[in-house]
């Protein structure tokens, strides 16, 4: 099957600092990865989708300044969120769109990320 | 804009007794949709899809799913849980290129008691 890792799984941070989560698609290449915030008992919500040698496209009302994403490969995305504060706390979920196959997206397990 | 309602956020349910989540969906085209579950340390795993075609759709572990376009629903089902059906499950609308926007509903957890 497909196979996306996120890294790490758990991160606690400092306020005002910078964190970098890694999203891998380990045994296929993904033109296009997509990152998800999931808050405690909530649904998840797309932040934005990444493609493999260009710019982000944000979701409405996410700052691309705060989530900054690379998508460098055909197989690593990274979102790393600047200057974290508190209100970042939350966990988040990338996914990865495999190539050829449409319409199925496959999740990474995660990043719970605490700020304090 | 899509939106995806998920009434019931806890349902309790026996071993072995069947199980039904609704699912109910705005979107302006046809849908792209779809339902996940979620288990702790585990990603998202998809359950069964639907784009076209036969409004009945299978997926894997025995689950299915019914597209009823005039209720605007998806309600997924079981016939019987094991205890390992134990999860969070989500509905979701693509919308976009190929249905990849995906938009999530609010989350069904099931809990199986034995």
């Amino acid at each position: 099957g497909a196979v996306v890792s996120q890294h790490p799984s758990r991160v606690i941070c400092k306020s005002g600092t910078s964190v970098k989560i890694e999203c891998r698609s380990l045994d296929f290449q993904a033109t296009t990865m997509f990152w998800y915030r999931q808050f405690p008992k909530k649904s998840l919500m797309l932040m934005a989708t990444s493609n493999e040698g260009s710019k982000a496209t944000y979701e409405q009302g996410v700052e691309k300044d705060k989530f900054l994403i690379n998508h460098a490969s055909l197989t690593l995305s990274t979102l790393t969120v600047t200057s974290a504060h508190p209100e970042d706390s939350s966990f988040y979920i990338c996914s990865a769109l495999r190539g050829g196959v449409s319409y199925e997206q496959y999740f990474g397990p995660g990043t719970r990320l605490t700020v304090t | 804009a899509q939106s995806v309602t998920q009434p019931d956020i806890h349902i309790t349910v026996s071993e072995g007794a069947s199980l039904e989540l609704r699912c109910n969906y705005s979107y302006g085209a046809t849908p792209y949709l779809f339902w996940y579950v979620q288990s702790p340390g585990q990603g998202l795993q998809l359950l069964l899809k639907y784009f076209s075609g036969d409004t009945l759709v299978q997926g894997i572990k025995g689950f299915e799913a019914e597209f009823k376009r005039s209720q605007s629903s998806f309600n997924l089902r079981k016939p019987s849980v094991h205890w390992s059906d134990a999860a969070e499950y989500f509905c979701a609308v693509g919308a976009g290129a190929a249905g990849n926007k995906l938009t999530f509903g609010g989350g069904t957890r099931v809990l199986v008691k034995p």
